[in-house]
């Protein structure tokens, strides 16, 4: 348990729907992010919030809209995905964006989305 | 951000000592190594990180050259259940922002 909680952890939706995955971190960490991990591929940034603003979007489809309405939540809204787009999409937080020395970053089991 | 490179695969025998190598020649003296492993279908663990000392805790010890050149990361007694990919980052002390990059690790297998 890394306090860091992901839901769905299983998510199969159509070409056409509109689904959301939640992440709620229970730390007080200030920052989040949302990472994509494609089969047998490295994890990807998507996109990092601070205190609720967004300060990275690493070139993200528009079908993807991350949403992040305080410091605990953080949501990855879906639409008209495609079947390219399953993989295992994994929020994350950290006390802050800024460096490391026990700025550990800790990330949740994660959301499997599949695309059919 | 300095990069690293690790060997893409390595087995260690079950109850042996696992030593995962990393080499980050460029890291520069801003940065921390910080190792995470992930078990197959599950979001990453953070295992330990360091700057210029060794660092143990109950997880793992991590090794770093007086260079700083490389590190190794070092599982005591490898049971089957340390399975996993693990990777090794860097990361700079307090800037601005820290975007963080994994690689694609090293994928443990621990051998019965």
């Amino acid at each position: 348990e890394t306090g860091v909680t992901q839901t769905p952890r299983h998510l199969v939706m159509g070409m056409t729907n509109k689904k959301s995955l939640k992440c709620e971190q229970h730390l007080g960490h200030n920052a989040m992010y949302w990472y994509k991990q494609s089969a047998k591929k490295p994890l990807e940034l998507m996109f990092v919030y601070s205190l609720e603003e967004r300060v990275e979007n690493n070139s993200v489809p528009s079908r993807f809209s991350p949403e992040c309405p305080n410091s605990s939540h953080l949501f990855l809204h879906l639409h008209t995905l495609q079947p390219e787009d399953s993989a295992l999409y994994l929020c994350a937080s950290s006390h802050t964006l800024q460096g490391a020395g026990g700025n550990t970053i800790y990330f949740g089991e994660g959301s499997w989305l599949t695309v059919v | 951000d300095a990069k690293t490179t690790q060997p893409t695969s390595m087995d260690c025998a079950e109850g042996r000592a696992a030593n995962l190598p990393c080499n980050h020649s460029t890291i520069s003296g801003n940065e921390y190594v910080y190792w995470y492993r992930q078990i197959h279908s599950q979001g990453p663990q953070y295992i330990i990180h360091g700057l210029k000392n060794n660092e143990t805790n109950e997880m793992a010890s991590l090794i770093i050259t007086e260079d700083r050149k490389s590190s190794t990361l070092i599982l005591p007694h490898a049971t089957l259940r340390d399975t996993a990919v693990y990777y090794c980052i860097v990361r700079k002390m307090k800037t601005s922002y820290d975007k963080v990059i994994f690689g694609p690790g090293t994928s443990l297998s621990v051998i019965p």
